[in-house]
Order: structure tokens, then C-alpha cells, then sequence
């Protein structure tokens, strides 16, 4: 069964801090894997799509990461403001579904 | 861009009603949408994917016959909670795909509550 784990689970720094958030899975075979961001009561946002083919994917402050090989996925956040306090979901597409990880709760604090 | 509304975005009703919420897609047509489910601080669950004027593909440990869905034209997916209970209470979200394999969009969720 493929799990998709997201490290940390929770996750409160100053204004201004670059940061990493983790996504793992289980088995490599996926067709791509995409990044979103939750606010609270709210449905998902698509930051990132990362095809299986490509390495990463850069959007303003974001840059995703995707290592195939290792089952990893990294979302790089640069100098991160309040405004990017949500929780951030990673996903893998595989046999044309979408398997979600755990979250990662971000509060950015002024 | 894309956008799929989702309707209502909260509901409280009693136990034992049945409660109909309402995913569609505003300026594409969604061969599939898709149903989730998110328990508090947890993550989404697919429940189901439903296609344009067929029956529903459930996930294993849905209960279909508590679970409704249906597609009846390419831009609306309902999915009908019936003889709903407290543990039926919990955030569902819909989402939508223009064609197989591209990205899903996503509605901004219902939250039932179930007393």
C-alpha cells in the first residue's frame, strides 16, 4: 500500500526564515506528484506539480524538489511571511489517483 | 482559471437525516470528479471517483449505500450523506478533473456536522 509521510508534522518559525518541509513515499512508481496548501475550513490550493520526469519545479518564493529514486520530495519555502501560515499537503498521483500525506501545519510569526 | 464551487459549505442537521452537497464545476466539464473525506488535523481520503453518466468507483471501506454519488452531467457530482450519524461528521471535498490525468481541482469543502 503507498503511504505518503510528511516531516515535520507541525512547524512555527519567525518571519523571515527560509524552510523545508518533507514529503516521503513508499513506492516510486508515480506519474507525478504535486504540492497544496490548506488554509483552515478550506479546500486545497495547487502550489507545485512535479512530473515524474522532471526534478523540480519553481514558483515565486517555492521550489519543489522530487528525487524519484529515494521516494522524497521537498518543498523549499524562501523568506516565508505570515501570510504563508496554512498546512501544506504533498501528493503523489499513481494509478490516476491522488494519495495524500499527513500535512505539515506552518504558522509563520511576525 | 479552473474553478469548482462547492455547495453548502456547512451544514448541522440531526441524526438521521440525509444531507445532499453539491460539487461543480463553473467554466470546464469535469469527465471526473472526485470525493474526499478529512477527519481534524488529518489528511484527505478519496472515497470515491465518479464519471460522467456511469455508477461510482468506491473505496475500499466505503459504504456505498451510505454514500451517494451522482454525475449526472459533466459539470455537477452530488454526493448524498443518507441517514446521516455523528460519526458521519467531518469535512468532504470535491474535486474535478477536465481529462484523465490532469490536474484536480478543488472545492473549498463542506463541514458536517451531525448532532
Amino acid at each position: 500500500k503507498q503511504e505518503v509521510t510528511q516531516i515535520p508534522a507541525a512547524l512555527s518559525v519567525p518571519e523571515g526564515e527560509n524552510l523545508v518541509l518533507n514529503c516521503s513515499f513508499t513506492d516510486s512508481a508515480i506519474y507525478n506528484l504535486q504540492w497544496f496548501r490548506q488554509d483552515p475550513g478550506k479546500g486545497l490550493t495547487s502550489l507545485l506539480l512535479i512530473q515524474s520526469s522532471q526534478r523540480e519545479q519553481t514558483s515565486g518564493r517555492l521550489n519543489a524538489s522530487l528525487d524519484k529514486s529515494s521516494g522524497r520530495s521537498t518543498l523549499y519555502i524562501a523568506a516565508s511571511q505570515p501570510g504563508d501560515s496554512a498546512t501544506y499537503l504533498c501528493a503523489i498521483l499513481r494509478a490516476d489517483k491522488l494519495i495524500f500525506g499527513t500535512g505539515t501545519r506552518l504558522q509563520v510569526f511576525p | 482559471g479552473a474553478v469548482v464551487s462547492q455547495h453548502p459549505s456547512r451544514v448541522i442537521c440531526k441524526s438521521g437525516t440525509s444531507v445532499k452537497i453539491e460539487c461543480r464545476s463553473l467554466d470546464f466539464q469535469a469527465t471526473t470528479m472526485f470525493w474526499y473525506r478529512q477527519f481534524p488535523k488529518q489528511s484527505l481520503m478519496l472515497m470515491a471517483t465518479s464519471n460522467e453518466g456511469s455508477k461510482a468507483t468506491y473505496e475500499q471501506g466505503v459504504e456505498k449505500d451510505k454514500f451517494l454519488i451522482n454525475h449526472a452531467s459533466l459539470t455537477l457530482s452530488t454526493l448524498t450523506v443518507t441517514s446521516a450519524h455523528p460519526e458521519d461528521s467531518s469535512f468532504y471535498i470535491c474535486s474535478a478533473e477536465e481529462n484523465r490525468g490532469q490536474p484536480q481541482h478543488f472545492g473549498d469543502g463542506t463541514r458536517l456536522s451531525i448532532l
